[in-house]
């Protein structure tokens, strides 16, 4: 079975500041897929940015980028230029690689304030 | 905009009543879920539809009832639950493929008296 750990329950940054968000994920699989959700608070699960296992290329998308260290199975969340409608919850989550594959987990998030 | 509508989006319920949480996806997905979010803990998988098809049921209480007429609607049916079944219930949509997405709805915010 997959665990997500995420170590920090919550974060704050000033506004235009960059954070990082942790976290390790425990998995004998080889191939899989990394997500980071972020839940601001209409509740609504929003995908922020995914990783494939097999891809040495960190993804990035705008101001979100991932630090993916697949040995150390780790998968970090960095957020250049803070901006206030950052805040939220953000939740990593894994799943396995592999058609019929519908299991995601996630870890339990990690609340971040943006301070004006 | 969301593609994916939950209805409602707060009910308060007793232990003896019987409801119906409803999703429906905008987005020609073909797989639906439900997740359970309750406090300080990760999301849980509760049920997966593939083509109207329940393709995953993670031991969840036959008190808790899926329900996937086609593939936009998706229901979860609700009798005599418990108060520790108060959570938010998320609904999502995925094009199906192991990798997918998923694209969630607001939730419905379930408080069991």
């Amino acid at each position: 079975a997959q665990t997500v750990t995420q170590s920090q329950p919550e974060m704050s940054v000033q506004e235009a500041e960059t954070v990082t968000l942790s976290c390790t994920y425990d998995t004998s699989e080889n191939n899989y897929y990394l997500f980071w959700y972020k839940q601001p608070p209409s509740r609504q699960m929003i995908l922020v940015i995914r990783q494939e296992a097999y891809k040495q290329q960190n993804a990035t998308e705008n101001r979100f980028s991932v630090n993916f260290q697949k040995a150390a199975k780790s998968f970090s969340l960095k957020i250049s230029d803070s901006q206030l409608g950052d805040t939220a919850m953000y939740f990593c989550a894994f799943m396995k690689h592999g058609a019929g594959s519908y299991q995601l987990t996630f870890g339990k998030g990690t609340k971040l304030s943006v301070i004006p | 905009e969301t593609g994916v509508t939950q209805t409602p989006r707060h009910l308060v319920m007793g232990m003896t009543n019987k409801k119906s949480l409803k999703c429906e996806q905008h987005l020609g997905h073909n797989a639906m879920y439900w997740y359970k979010q309750s406090a300080k803990k990760p999301l849980e998988l509760m049920f997966v539809y593939s083509l109207e098809e329940r393709v995953e049921n993670n031991s969840v209480p036959s008190r808790f009832s899926p329900e996937c007429p086609n593939s936009s609607h998706l229901f979860l049916h609700l009798h005599t639950l418990q108060p520790e079944d108060s959570a938010l219930y998320l609904c999502a949509s995925s094009q199906g493929a192991d990798h997918s997405p998923l694209h969630f709805g607001n939730g419905t915010r379930l408080t069991v008296t």
